[in-house]
């Protein structure tokens, strides 16, 4: 059973349009991440929440917003999206920092017209 | 800065063969390695960790081998099967950190 779980798998949005994907999960983890990975690189890292903690990475755009209205949702809001934001969106959680794995959903795929 | 990286970006090896795919890391600091599977169209997926005070652990079919001397990882994968086609990534943190570190990625190739 799915665990992370992440609407839509597929996003289609204009150039510009707001544009806000979804992750949920069941494991009651303190710790939600967001990655955008683009063609097989590696996952880079956007933000995270430790409960309602957030932490912005230095060089996330300022276009990248996040929300974590109770433990086990978090949304990604990207307010303008340019066609560099197309990309595949990968949502991870984990227990706690340090020595844990992370657990990732299957992502979503958000393509910009 | 600190990254962990890997050796080689492609690897193919024909179906039933062992597979060993590296990664080395340059954070001394860093005491966990995990090492995960991506296939295509999906996220990665957890398949095997170890922690700096072991040198090797094993899985089903897999093997984690930890070398701190030279700050080297791998992951061998044992009699290699079409659905172990994928795309690996090692990474590492420690403890009290907020973020993993990943390598830049391994695509493996199982020829019939």
């Amino acid at each position: 059973d799915a665990m992370v779980i992440q609407n839509p798998r597929y996003q289609v949005t204009q150039f510009g349009k707001p544009v806000t994907l979804s992750c949920s999960q069941t494991l009651n983890h303190n710790v939600m991440y967001w990655y955008q990975q683009k063609s097989s690189q590696a996952p880079k890292l956007l933000f995270h929440y430790y409960d309602k903690d957030f932490n912005n990475e230095a060089d996330t755009p300022d276009n990248f917003q996040s929300r974590r209205p109770n433990t086990s949702f978090c949304f990604l809001d990207i307010r303008s999206p340019g066609l560099g934001d197309a990309a595949m969106y990968l949502c991870a959680t984990s227990r706690d920092f340090g020595n844990q794995p992370q657990h990732f959903g299957d992502g979503t795929r958000l393509s910009i017209l | 800065g600190e990254s962990v990286g890997l050796h080689l970006p492609t690897l193919s090896v024909q179906e039933g063969d062992n597979s060993i795919i590296n990664c080395a890391y340059s954070n001394s600091a860093s005491d966990y390695f995990i090492w995960y599977k991506q296939e295509s169209g999906k996220g990665p997926q957890f398949i095997i960790d170890i922690r700096s005070n072991m040198d090797k652990r094993q899985g089903q079919r897999v093997t984690v081998l930890l070398n701190k001397t030279v700050k080297h990882l791998s992951l061998q994968i044992a009699a290699t099967q079409p659905g172990d086609s994928a795309v690996y990534f090692c990474a590492e943190t420690f403890q009290g950190a907020q973020k993993l570190v990943f390598g830049q990625g391994t695509r493996l190739t199982i020829n019939p």
